[in-house]
């Protein structure tokens, strides 16, 4: 399978705790991004990097959530002291974009995060 | 800001009735506009895209046109299936940035 995979599936937690997830992208793909999606609602852009710089962040990634993408290939997604308020579906997706010309994102399957 | 409103769903459509989702945006500059479908535990798929007024994107008997007059991105299908049952997102990218903004998502689902 070449597609975009997320790491785990599904997580639950306690408020407080930290969690960790990942997204491995399609092989190649230079840029890789996170949105967040909560019931009945679509996708909402978090962040995103081209290759290891991390070039937007959006106003809902408070302080309290670090994206990573240390080599380029694979990103991390943390989120620290967790509340209630940061169940949802996290999505990864990633793209090839070469000079200003931007290809299609492929998303994949999503890590469904509840904090009870 | 950009911003993307659907009709809201659930739309229940008998199986070979034609469907319409209605998609309107508000944008800065000139948007391309997407189609994004969910199925069941699956993650989002790209349905088609337009990059331009005018343009129609079109895949698997679906198709929408990009309307700049009336900022609408409606999308079709003459035939629907049961196994078009999903959840139909629509969104869109302007100029130079990267984000996609969507809208609220649609569900659909037809019945035999």
């Amino acid at each position: 399978d070449t597609g975009v995979s997320q790491n785990p599936r599904h997580k639950i937690t306690k408020r407080g705790q930290n969690v960790t997830f990942r997204c491995d992208p399609i092989s190649e793909h230079n840029r890789l991004y996170w949105y967040r999606q909560t019931l009945g609602q679509g996708p909402e852009f978090l962040t995103y990097f081209q290759n290891e710089a991390q070039l937007e962040k959006s106003r809902l990634l408070s302080d309290r959530f670090s994206a990573e993408r240390p080599k380029g290939s694979f990103s991390t997604l943390e989120i620290q002291r967790t509340e209630q308020g940061d169940s949802a579906m996290y999505l990864c997706a990633s793209s090839l974009t070469l000079g200003l010309a931007e290809e299609t994102q492929y998303f994949g399957p999503g890590t469904r995060l509840l904090v009870l | 800001g950009d911003s993307v409103t659907q009709m809201e769903g659930p739309v229940t459509l008998s199986e070979e009735a034609f469907l319409t989702i209605n998609c309107t945006y508000t944008a800065t500059g000139y948007p391309s506009l997407f189609w994004y479908v969910q199925y069941p535990g699956e993650g989002l798929q790209l349905l088609l895209k337009a990059t331009k007024a005018d343009d129609k994107g079109s895949n698997k008997g679906f198709e929408a046109t990009y309307r700049k007059e009336t900022t609408s991105f409606h999308l079709e299908k003459g035939s629907v299936q049961v196994s078009d049952s999903a959840v139909y997102f629509c969104a869109l990218r302007t100029g130079t940035a990267s984000k996609l903004t969507f809208g609220t998502g649609t569900r659909l689902q037809v019945t035999l």
